[in-house]
């Protein structure tokens, strides 16, 4: 069965200091991966999105990047976070194609950012 | 592209009751309609979904309605439980990406 693995849970980070958050998925082959952010009692803002290695499409300018070094890993980073980047993030996954191939997303556990 | 609206925002019921929540959406391409449930503090969980090709479909105590003339679908759930309180998103899909709806906050009083 597939699974997908998000890390860390949460984070603490001060301003202007680097992130890397790291998605996985198991099981499964050319995924489609996502990266979400979702601010406290708001709802679900997709960043980044990557049909496969090296493909990011980017929905929105902001301090952050993605990278998929390979086909089931998924990267978020940033050089320098800023207040406004504190949030629920989470990472997705759908199978590759259109329906009926694919279904619903999959997310990760989510990791919980406060800059501070 | 795509551009989802979801209705109401909040919603309280007494337990028993049903609840309805309604999404319409822009993209006449859209061919997939996902509903997910989101507990505080965790991850969104896909509870239904429906395909263009279906009016209806029932899982239990939820069902999902489509109507691809208007352009709006729906989320039902009958006999509703405290358990049912949650944030719930509509999404809409075409493909690769997925639409979503800002959310409701379903509570549902005992």
């Amino acid at each position: 069965s597939q699974t997908i693995h998000q890390w860390p849970a949460t984070l603490v980070q001060p301003v202007g200091s680097p992130l890397s958050l790291e998605c996985t998925v198991e099981g499964t082959s050319n995924p489609n991966l996502y990266w979400y952010r979702q601010a406290a009692g708001r709802g679900l803002q997709l960043l980044f999105y990557s049909v496969g290695i090296g493909q990011i499409s980017s929905e929105v300018p902001q301090n952050l990047s993605a990278s998929r070094p390979q086909d089931r890993q998924f990267i978020l980073s940033s050089k320098k976070l800023l207040l406004s980047d504190s949030g629920f993030y989470l990472c997705a996954w759908t199978s590759s194609g259109t329906a009926p191939n694919f279904y619903g997303y999959t997310f990760g556990s989510g990791t919980r950012l406060t800059v501070v | 592209g795509e551009n989802v609206e979801q209705h109401p925002s909040t919603l309280s019921v007494q337990e028993g009751d049903s609840a309805v929540i309604k999404c319409t959406y822009s993209d006449s391409a859209s061919n997939y309609f996902p509903w997910y449930k989101q507990e505080l503090g965790k991850r969104p969980q896909l509870i239904i979904d429906i395909r263009s090709n279906v009016g209806e479909k029932k899982d239990q105590r939820i069902a999902v309605t489509l109507n691809k003339t208007a352009k709006h679908f729906s989320l039902h759930i009958t006999e509703t439980q405290p358990e049912d309180s949650a944030v719930y998103f509509c999404a809409a899909s075409t493909g690769n990406q997925f639409y979503f709806g800002t959310g409701t906050s379903l509570t549902v009083i005992p």
